[in-house]
């Protein structure tokens, strides 16, 4: 089975913090997405990667970045957290080629 | 314009009826796919069922099936004999093909509750 992990189910921070939020899949899955979750605005893509060192932006990448130094491995980073990036993030990989994306369990930031 | 339209927020079904939940999409592109996901409570996302754009057949899995109407541009969901833990969000999401982007466009989702 594919296993997708985001590190923390769930975060509290201060506003101006930076904040890592990490994702390991085990899948040897070239793509990598970091989606925001909100309540009646479903998913919305924030960044996403189709290899190591390189990343493309989604439709909200506005406050984030991330990175991606080995594949396994993707990062969403808030370099200056703010209250409005309070949200449910979720992290998903798919192989080249294949179009399923699995999911990881999601982290619930607040931002207080 | 939304790409994904989900016009039922919320629905109440009784266990063991059949389940129809609405999906509309919007593109200009030829080649595109559907999916179906499911979230529980416990917030993970999990994949359902999958329709290519150029796929003659609805597709099927096990208790789901993909109503794929292409000139309607719909693709709902449906359920067979649900359960209790069929309880859950339900989105419907798709990805073009043709503009490069490997990211999927959801709908806002469906809270389906099954009711004993």
């Amino acid at each position: 089975d594919v296993k997708v992990t985001q590190s923390s189910r769930y975060l509290v921070k201060r506003t101006g913090e930076k904040v890592f939020l990490e994702c390991v899949q085990d899948m040897d899955h070239e793509n990598m997405f970091w989606y925001r979750q909100d309540p009646g605005l479903g998913l919305r893509l924030i960044y996403f990667s189709y290899d190591v060192k390189m990343k493309e932006k989604g439709d909200i990448p506005e406050g984030y970045s991330v990175s991606r130094e080995k594949k396994e491995r993707f990062s969403l980073i808030l370099e200056s957290a703010s209250t409005n990036q309070t949200s449910m993030y979720l992290c998903a990989s798919s192989s080249q080629g294949q179009n399923i994306q699995y999911f990881g369990a999601g982290t619930r930031l607040s931002v207080l | 314009a939304q790409k994904i339209t989900q016009t039922q927020p919320g629905m109440f079904v009784q266990e063991k009826e059949a389940v129809t939940l609405d999906c509309t999409y919007d593109t200009s592109d030829p080649s595109y796919g559907l999916f179906w996901y499911k979230q529980p409570s416990s917030g993970e996302m999990i994949f359902l069922i999958y329709q290519g754009s150029y796929d003659q057949q609805n597709a099927t899995e096990g208790r789901y099936s993909l109503n794929f109407q292409k000139a309607r541009k719909s693709a709902n969901l449906v359920i067979s004999a649900s359960q209790l833990g069929d309880s859950a969000m339900y989105f419907c999401a798709m990805r073009e093909f043709g503009g490069g982007a490997d990211g999927l466009t959801f709908g806002k989702g469906t809270h389906l509750i099954i009711q004993p």
